[in-house]
């Protein structure tokens, strides 16, 4: 089944130690997004790439950064994790045809210890 | 600055009956309006979506209503089930930016 897969699915790391979430897909699309969801929280873009064309929202903090090396994979670097950091890191991608759909894939839960 | 808010925060409904939720949002240029359901663990999935050139789509028991004129949109639970029991979250996209913004989310709890 054409899917959105991240590994892992929980990760720990320390206090300031650099950690990397990453995201594949099988569905071919131009889209990836990367979300960080709070507890109870609405999920919050972090950054999309169009195709190689990167996308920072302005609030996102530089400790983030964004690698996609090629279509299918997407990956999240955190350089110097804080408690602040942990929370649930949602993968998304989306077509560029007519369909707004964004497709979600399980997250990775992040523990900062 | 969020774009759209969402209402009530959380609601239990008893198996059987009707769950209402409710988003208000601004921006004109909003086109297209997803309602994503979460179960915890897990990522959001879509569950219904309109465009603004309809006011009601119906999918089974879930139901988006529509209003243009008031800018706002809500969704219908019908015959709620205990596995319906999760967070909803309706969102807003512009089509010239790629983003979806997301509303606070509402959790559903349906007793048995």
């Amino acid at each position: 089944d054409a899917m959105v897969i991240q590994n892992p699915r929980y990760q720990v790391t320390q206090f300031g130690k650099p950690v990397t979430l990453s995201c594949s897909q099988t569905l071919n699309h131009n889209v990836m997004y990367w979300y960080q969801q709070k507890s109870s929280q609405a999920p919050k873009l972090l950054f999309h790439y169009y195709d190689k064309d990167f996308n920072n929202e302005a609030d996102t903090p530089d400790n983030f950064q964004s690698r996609r090396p090629n279509t299918s994979f997407c990956f999240l670097d955190i350089r110097s994790p804080g408690l602040g950091d942990a929370a649930m890191y949602l993968c998304a991608t989306k077509g560029a045809g007519g369909s707004n759909e964004q497709f979600f894939g399980p997250g990775t839960r992040l523990t900062v210890l | 600055q969020q774009q759209v808010k969402q209402s009530p925060q959380s609601l239990i409904v008893q198996k059987g009956g009707i769950s209402i939720i409710n988003c208000a949002y601004e921006n004109t240029a909003f086109d297209y309006f997803p309602w994503y359901q979460q179960f915890p663990g897990k990522g959001p999935a879509l569950l219904i979506a309109i465009r603004p050139d309809v006011s009601e789509k119906k999918e089974g028991r879930f139901t988006i209503s529509f209003n243009k004129s008031a800018k706002q949109f809500s969704l219908h639970i019908m015959d709620s089930q205990p596995g319906d029991s999760a967070t909803y979250f309706c969102a807003v996209w512009a089509g010239n930016d790629y983003k979806l913004s997301f509303g606070a989310g509402t959790t559903v709890t349906v007793r048995a």
